[in-house]
This record gives C-alpha cells, structure tokens and sequence, in this order.
C-alpha cells in the first residue's frame, strides 16, 4: 500500500528557506506514468497547488510561486523535495505531498501533511 | 489560470438529506474535473475522479456529474461521516486549480 510521509522543520524564520521531504513506500517514485506533487492549505483557507515532478525530472509549477519554488527528486532514497525560499507568513500553512496518475489524474495518495509556521 | 469557483461555500443538512454542490470553471475543462472529501485534521481524500468516477471504496451514495463548465457532486442520504469540506478540481490545464470549497455542517 503506497504511503507518503511529509517531513521538515515546522518552523522557519521569515526570508529563510521552507525545505520538506516527502518519503514514499509501497511504490517506486520512479515510475512510468505517475507525477508526484506538492499542495499547501493555510490555515481556515483552501487548497493551493504548488507543483509536481515526473519521474523524468520534468517540474511544473504554479505560476504565483514559480520564482521561489523547486521541486526535486532523490530516486535513490525513494523521496521528493519542496524548497521554497525567501518565505513570509503567507506561506504559513500544511504542507501535503501527493501522487496522481496519468498527466490529467487526481490526486489519489496523500500524505498526512506537514504544519509549517513562518515566523521570528 | 483557469479559475474555478464552487457553491455553495456553506450549507447546512440534516442526516438523510440529499445535498448537491456545483462546481463551474472559467472555461471548458472537459471532464477533468474531480472531487475531495476532507475531514478537520485530514488530508483530503479523493472521491470522484473524471467527473463521474466513484473511487474505489467510496460509498455510492456519492456520485459526481456534469462535464465542459458545469459540474455536480451529489450526496444522498447524508450520514454523519459525510460532515466535511468538499473541494472540486480541475486538471485539464497542467497548472491545476481548486475550488473554494464547500463546507457541509449538520442544520
């Protein structure tokens, strides 16, 4: 059964850097077919979708972040990453990893996510 | 963007009630559209896949509908579990989107 598993430092001081790793077991991340992404809900907010890799490496990103967001992969640890730099409490939020199939799916694994506060 | 807007944002049921929430999208999305269930404290949960997709293990008191800029999620007979935020998504451009989401409480 796959499972994603978000981990990181739940607080980062503003203009400082938010680095989570999504660790994934049950399945390999590199696979043919599947895209692995990062969601993020404020608090009382909605969601906001931040961006996804592909196996290939191939990153997409949300147009509102893109200047201040990457997405990696580490195949050898069976992980992905989010690094997101020069934070400020707007980006107070939980942090989820998740996989979709197919280049149009839903998104059908989540992790449990990850509370990350920005503040000093 | 495509932009992609749910309503109601609240409403209010009471258990057995038959609620329908709409999602619209500022432009055709074909049927790439798909619906989340999410409790207080979870992560959200995917429901229907494709517009009309139950996911497997899913109830079938919930059924999606609905294609283009007009969509549906339907819940009959509402049970207690059902209390949650539901949100829409589109997939059909790569920079998916979200609803605003639409939170069912017990009248």
């Amino acid at each position: 059964q796959l499972q994603l598993q978000e981990s990181g430092p739940g607080l980062v001081k503003p203009s400082e850097t938010l680095s989570l790793n999504c660790s994934v077991s049950g399945d390999s991340i590199n696979i043919n077919n599947y895209f692995w992404g990062w969601m993020r809900q404020p608090p009382g907010k909605g969601l906001e979708w931040i961006g996804k890799i592909y196996y290939s490496g191939t990153t997409y990103y949300n147009p509102s972040l893109k200047s201040r967001v990457t997405i990696s992969a580490d195949m050898s640890k069976n992980q992905f990453s989010l690094r997101l730099t020069s934070v400020t409490a707007a980006d107070t939020a939980v942090y989820y990893c998740a996989r979709h199939k197919g280049s149009s799916g839903g998104y059908e694994s989540w992790g449990q996510g990850a509370r990350v506060t920005v503040s000093a | 963007d495509i932009q992609v807007t749910q309503s109601p944002s609240s409403l209010s049921a009471s258990l057995g009630d038959r609620v329908t929430i709409t999602c619209r999208p500022s432009q055709v999305v074909g049927t790439y559209l798909h619906w989340y269930q999410q409790r207080p404290g979870e992560a959200p949960k995917l429901l229907i896949f494709d517009a009309s997709n139950l996911v497997s293990g899913v109830p079938s008191r919930f059924s999606g509908g609905g294609s283009g800029t007009d969509f549906t999620l339907t819940i009959t007979s509402l049970q207690p579990e059902d209390f949650a935020t539901y949100y829409c998504q589109q997939t059909y451009s790569v920079r998916t989107t979200f609803g605003q989401g639409t939170k069912v409480v017990l009248k």
